[in-house]
């Protein structure tokens, strides 16, 4: 059972570029959240989705796109890459069960430097 | 915006001694949760504790709940080595939808 999976796991841009970051559960979770973790900010939310073919905004979506066309699979992308993206974005799943008594699997992260 | 605030931001202790970790919030909420986070590594979930709950244990973790003062409480006795992390509290509001806001973080340092 691998829980959440993300990959890259590190990734240089130059400012400009375009990427994806691709999440993967096996857990058959239902809802699944892309955050982004600055110094010093703790992790805020960018987009997340209640299911397959839906997502939704979170706190800090721009500049940020998002798609889950199957259940397992969240990915984020980013069209333009700004050195304000550099941060490391961590993906994480739930179901509503779960969520009620034993909060979110994380993924290990993505470290991103846009340069 | 960030919901949590924890205090203090960072915590230097000797094995053995306890650790205490404060988090306050704004808005009402459903639960609150802690997670850990080892250096360059994802979180891991360590224990909820919903509104209606004063306090809860895991193991050597106490978490205590105060919802008309805004504030948790995360508690680790007799800390270990491997117990350096940073600490995180999250809170989920409910608005319709299972959505978690973290505080910044308390990083832990314990010595041998």
């Amino acid at each position: 059972n691998a829980g959440v999976t993300q990959t890259p796991k590190f990734r240089v841009l130059k400012t400009g570029q375009s990427m994806t970051l691709l999440c993967a559960q096996d857990m058959n979770h239902e809802y699944m959240y892309w955050y982004r973790q600055d110094p010093g900010m703790g992790l805020r939310l960018i987009h997340y989705s209640v299911g397959e073919g839906t997502t939704a905004k979170g706190e800090v979506p721009d500049g940020y796109n998002v798609s889950r066309l199957k259940k397992q699979n969240f990915l984020l992308g980013l069209e333009s890459a700004a050195p304000s993206q550099t941060s490391v974005y961590f993906c994480a799943s739930t179901s509503p069960e779960r969520a009620r008594g034993y909060g979110y699997t994380f993924g290990s992260g993505t470290r991103l430097t846009v340069v | 915006s960030q919901q949590g605030e924890e205090d203090p931001q960072a915590l230097s202790i000797q094995e053995g001694e306890n650790a205490t970790m404060n988090c306050s919030y704004k808005t009402s909420i459903n639960n609150l949760q802690w997670y850990r986070q080892n250096s360059g590594r994802g979180l891991v979930h360590l224990i909820l504790i919903r509104s209606n709950e004063r306090e809860k244990h895991s193991g050597r973790l106490r978490v205590t709940l105060d919802t008309s003062k805004k504030s948790s409480s995360l508690l680790i006795t007799a800390s270990r080595a491997a117990d350096t992390a940073s600490y995180f509290c999250a809170t989920d509001d409910y608005t319709g939808f299972q959505k978690l806001v973290f505080g910044t973080g308390t990083r832990l340092l314990v010595s041998p």
